[in-house]
């Protein structure tokens, strides 16, 4: 089975604080995928990555970084955290599948709840 | 650019009735089709998905899917809720774009099963 590992459940940070949020997934996907969720917006793409040191911007990408050095590991990063930020964020993994894209579908972890104060 | 709808925000149904939840999208080709549940405090797993060839798809837990390209819906089903299925469910449209894979999510159906 995939395991998609987010490696905090909850946080709580101050404004203006640098935040990491680290996913490691175990199944050697070449995709990664960062979302936040809000009720009433359902998940919005910040960032994916499709390739070690590839990156591309989602549809809100505006405030946040990424990383992705290692194939099985894709950072989140709040530059400087502001409370508009609070939020849950999902990390996922898929493989390209027979070469066709578009058609894998997501694996994901189980979360990380941030508050930003 | 796809898109994705679900008019229902919040369903309530009795354990051992019927359930449909709704889902339009909108993409100008072939669009690939998922049907996603998040039980409270977890991440989001698949229940099953729609690439091409029958239009009715089986998923896990009982659940399926009918893509419907005259009206750009594929919706869920099951034929009788049982309490474990109140959950959030989110219909999603992979495609590509620029030459990456995009899934797209629509705002999601809460589902509250009554005894």
């Amino acid at each position: 089975d995939v395991k998609v590992t987010q490696s905090s459940r909850y946080l709580v940070k101050r404004t203006g604080e640098k935040v990491f949020l680290e996913c490691v997934q175990d199944m050697d996907h070449e995709n990664m995928f960062w979302y936040r969720q809000d009720p009433g917006l359902g998940l919005r793409l910040i960032y994916f990555s499709y390739d070690v040191k590839m990156k591309e911007k989602g549809d809100i990408p505006e405030g946040y970084s990424v990383s992705r050095e290692k194939k099985e590991r894709f950072s989140l990063i709040l530059e400087s955290a502001s409370t508009n930020q609070t939020s849950m964020y999902l990390c996922a993994s898929s493989s390209t599948g027979l070469g066709v894209l578009g058609n894998s579908p997501l694996h994901f972890g189980n979360g990380t709840r941030l508050t930003v104060t | 650019a796809q898109s994705v709808t679900q008019p229902d925000i919040h369903i309530t149904v009795s354990e051992g009735a019927s359930l449909e939840l709704r889902c339009n999208y909108s993409y100008g080709a072939t669009p690939y089709l998922f049907w996603y549940v998040q039980s409270p405090g977890q991440g989001l797993q698949l229940l099953l998905k729609y690439f091409s060839g029958d239009t009715l798809v089986q998923g896990i837990k009982g659940f399926e899917a009918e893509f419907k390209r005259s009206q750009s819906s594929f919706n869920l089903r099951k034929p009788s809720v049982h309490w474990s299925d109140a959950a959030e469910y989110f219909c999603a449209v992979g495609a590509r774009s620029g030459g990456y894979q995009k899934v797209t999510f629509g705002t999601g159906t809460k589902l509250q099963v009554i005894p």
